[in-house]
């Protein structure tokens, strides 16, 4: 099983759509939990960072089940913009990196 | 300007050549990282370094070593590249308060023909 895993995608959403993404870890220990954001060839730039249940800003909004070990991404009001693979990024006694979720968002 | 800068941005080379690429960062972290990024894969930790005098393996470090020059630039070089070296290469720092949160280079694409 992967330290991190997340479904590759991609999803294809209309504008306006509100759009969920699943992250699993396997490491329950794990403290800290991010989203980051890479668009086509660029390098990852951080989306939001979840130190507890939740963290929301503006259209987005991340949530932890520790539970259930996953963190989840809610994109309400997609934009064309929003177009790109989101990384899930878990911190144990190491950061572990999924392969990211691909995101298209079409007018 | 950049705070994290990475060259050469793009580098086609030949099998058994040697290949230095080169991180410098402006963000004042003491914390440097090389990560490689293959497609279907997450970024994987190649070296990293917590001060000049630490240099610390990675999960993929066999085939790379690294350089700590100073506190703000840290170089990963391949000694005899090889096809499967081929991927796009990232420099990350981090630093006080949240050393967890990683800021990127824009990375450098790699080619080993």
């Amino acid at each position: 099983r992967k330290e991190v895993e997340q479904d590759p995608g991609p999803f294809n959403v209309p504008e306006g759509a509100t759009v969920a993404f699943n992250c699993t870890y396997s490491n329950s220990a794990s403290q800290s939990f991010f989203w980051y954001r890479q668009d086509c060839r660029k390098e990852p730039k951080l989306l939001m960072s979840v130190y507890s249940s939740g963290n929301e800003d503006g259209r987005f909004t991340a949530q932890l089940n520790r539970a259930s070990q996953y963190i989840s991404l809610l994109i309400r009001d997609s934009k064309l913009s929003d177009s790109a693979t989101y990384l899930c990024v878990v911190n144990g006694n190491k950061l572990v990196f999924g392969a990211g979720t691909i995101l298209r968002v079409k007018s | 300007d950049a705070d994290v800068t990475q060259t050469p941005r793009n580098r086609i080379t030949k099998t058994g050549k040697r290949i230095m690429l080169e991180c410098s960062q402006t963000k004042g972290h003491d914390r440097m990282y090389w990560y490689r990024q293959d497609p279907g894969l997450g970024l994987r930790l190649i070296y990293y370094s917590f001060d000049v005098k630490d240099i610390n393996k990675g999960e993929i470090s066999d085939g790379y070593s690294v350089s700590r020059q100073a506190q703000a630039k840290f170089s990963l070089s391949l000694e005899s590249a090889i096809p499967n070296q081929t991927a796009l290469y990232f420099c990350a720092t981090s630093g006080v308060p949240r050393t967890d949160t990683q800021y990127f280079g824009p990375g450098t694409r790699l080619t080993v023909l």
